[in-house]
């Protein structure tokens, strides 16, 4: 069955340092993507960065980059120069499979920046 | 680009009313959106998966008689909760994806937090 396990309930991470959240996949289907959005306390779900199964490079997009590693089934999520604005909720979801759309999500990471 | 609106963002109502919730897709034309249930401090749940112009399909465990899903248009779906109970609150958002080529990347909407008293 297709999982997502995200294993730090809680994060504390100091402005301006980089940090990793953790993130492993569970599946048998070759094809599938990978998302990372973030939660802010307001509620909504912001996308931020994509990899998708086949994709040679891991993603990134300004100070998020996805650490893929396709033989151990992760996709840890990395945010460089943190932030104040960057504490929020963090959650990986996974699209298995063509042509379905569905997402699983995981549990969610909550990060804390540091002043 | 992919801005999703949901409307409202806040609604109180009392037990045994029906309330509606919109979700719209302001820029671009949603073939598939969905509907998620989220409680305090946990993660989205799939509630069901609306396409254009047919019936929604519903997760296990959810009951389509009392989450009622309407996709009338390629930017409107709607979800209406059918004789509210206080069990029923909770934060609901929807999401559309933008389909094509690529990532099948979901947008979301700002959600719809729901008290039943």
């Amino acid at each position: 069955a297709q999982k997502i396990t995200q294993t730090q309930p809680g994060m504390f991470v100091q402005e301006k340092e980089a940090v990793t959240l953790d993130c492993t996949y569970d599946t048998s289907d070759p094809s599938y993507g990978l998302f990372w959005y973030k939660q802010p306390s307001s509620g909504e779900m912001i996308f931020l960065i994509y990899q998708g199964s086949y994709d040679q490079q891991n993603a990134t997009e300004g100070r998020y980059s996805l650490n893929f590693q396709k033989a151990r089934k992760s996709a840890n999520l990395v945010i460089s120069a943190s932030q104040l604005g960057d504490s929020a909720m963090y959650f990986c979801a996974m699209r298995e499979g063509r042509g379905t759309y569905k997402y699983i999500f995981g549990t969610g990471t909550r990060l804390k920046v540091l002043a | 680009g992919a801005v999703v609106s949901q409307h409202p963002s806040r609604v109180i109502c009392k037990s045994g009313t029906s309330v509606k919730i919109e979700c719209r897709s302001l820029d671009f034309q949603a073939t598939t959106m969905f509907w998620y249930r989220q409680f305090p401090k946990q993660s989205l749940m799939l509630m069901a998966t609306s396409n254009e112009g047919s019936k929604a399909t519903y997760e296990q465990g959810v009951e389509k008689d009392k989450f009622l899903i309407n996709h009338a248009s390629l930017t409107l779906s709607t979800l209406t909760v059918t004789s509210a109970h206080p069990e029923d609150s909770s934060f609901y958002i929807c999401s559309a994806r933008t389909g094509g080529r690529g990532t099948d990347t979901q947008y979301f909407g700002p959600g719809t937090r729901l008290t039943v008293l």
